[in-house]
C-alpha cells in the first residue's frame, strides 16, 4: 500500500505570497492532520480534517487554512507569507477507527520564505 | 495542558552501546503513546506505540513500556547501530474533543552512533 504523499517536496516563495501544499493520505485513511516543524518551536499541530470537516485546529493565525476533499486528499494554504513561515510542513493520515489512531506521516514539504 | 518532555540531547554513543532516551508526559485523561524517528531530510516514521498502562511497544530492537504511575515512556535499545542515528520524538494523543488528530510531541532527541 502506498504511503502518505506530499507535493511539492520543496518550495521557495517570497514574503507576501501565498502557497498551497497538497497531501494524499494512505488509501482508506479518512483523517488527515497537518504539522509545522521548525528548529525553534519543534513540531506543532496545525489542524485535522475528517470527512471534509475540520475537527480541530491549533494555535496558528488565520493565514493558515486547509480543506479536505471527498477522496480524503487534503490541502493547506498559507496566505501573506512571512519569513517565520519557513518550515517543514508534515501531513499525517490515520484510519480514524477511534480517535487515538496511529498517524502515518508523509515526507513533508520544505518551504523557504525569502 | 498536555505536554511531553524528553531528555536533552544530543546523545552520542558507540556502536553496540545501550540506549535510553527518557520521556515523561502530562495529560488529562489516558493517552496513547508513541515513539517516532526522523532521518535527515525525511518525515516521521512510527517506531513503536502503546495504548494503555503496562503495554510494551517494540520494533527493530527498540522497546518502551507505558508506565502510568511514573507517567513515563522511556525508549531503550540493547545494542545500537550506526544506522540508528536519527532524531527520536516521543508523542501522545488523547481521545476526542479538542484532541482530534492532535499529536503532542516532545522536543526531539538527536542520537548519533559512532562506529
Amino acid at each position: 500500500k502506498a504511503g502518505v504523499t506530499q507535493t511539492p517536496r520543496y518550495l521557495i516563495k517570497t514574503r507576501g505570497q501565498q502557497v498551497t501544499l497538497s497531501c494524499s493520505p494512505i488509501s482508506g485513511h479518512r483523517s488527515v492532520s497537518w504539522y509545522q516543524q521548525t528548529p525553534g518551536q519543534g513540531l506543532q499541530f496545525l489542524f485535522e480534517y475528517f470527512s471534509e470537516t475540520q475537527r480541530n485546529k491549533g494555535n496558528f493565525p488565520g493565514r493558515f487554512s486547509g480543506r479536505q476533499f471527498s477522496n480524503s486528499r487534503s490541502e493547506m494554504n498559507v496566505s501573506t507569507l512571512e519569513l517565520g513561515d519557513s518550515a517543514l510542513y508534515l501531513c499525517a493520515s490515520s484510519l480514524e477507527v477511534g480517535t487515538q489512531e496511529t498517524q502515518y506521516f508523509g515526507p513533508g514539504t520544505r518551504l523557504l520564505v525569502l | 495542558g498536555n505536554s511531553v518532555t524528553q531528555m536533552e540531547g544530543p546523545v552520542t554513543l558507540s556502536e553496540e552501546a545501550f540506549l535510553t532516551i527518557n520521556c515523561t508526559y502530562t495529560a488529562t485523561g489516558y493517552p496513547s503513546l508513541f515513539w517516532y524517528v526522523q532521518y535527515p531530510g525525511e518525515g516521521l516514521q512510527l517506531l513503536l506505540k502503546a495504548t494503555k498502562a503496562d503495554d510494551k511497544g517494540s520494533n527493530k530492537g527498540f522497546e518502551a513500556t507505558y508506565r502510568k504511575e511514573t507517567t513515563s515512556f522511556h525508549l531503550e535499545k540493547g545494542s545500537v547501530q550506526v544506522s540508528d542515528s536519527a532524531v527520536y520524538f516521543c508523542a501522545l494523543i488523547l481521545a476526542g474533543g479538542t484532541s482530534y488528530g492532535k499529536l503532542t510531541f516532545g522536543q526531539g532527541t538527536i542520537l548519533t552512533v559512532h562506529p
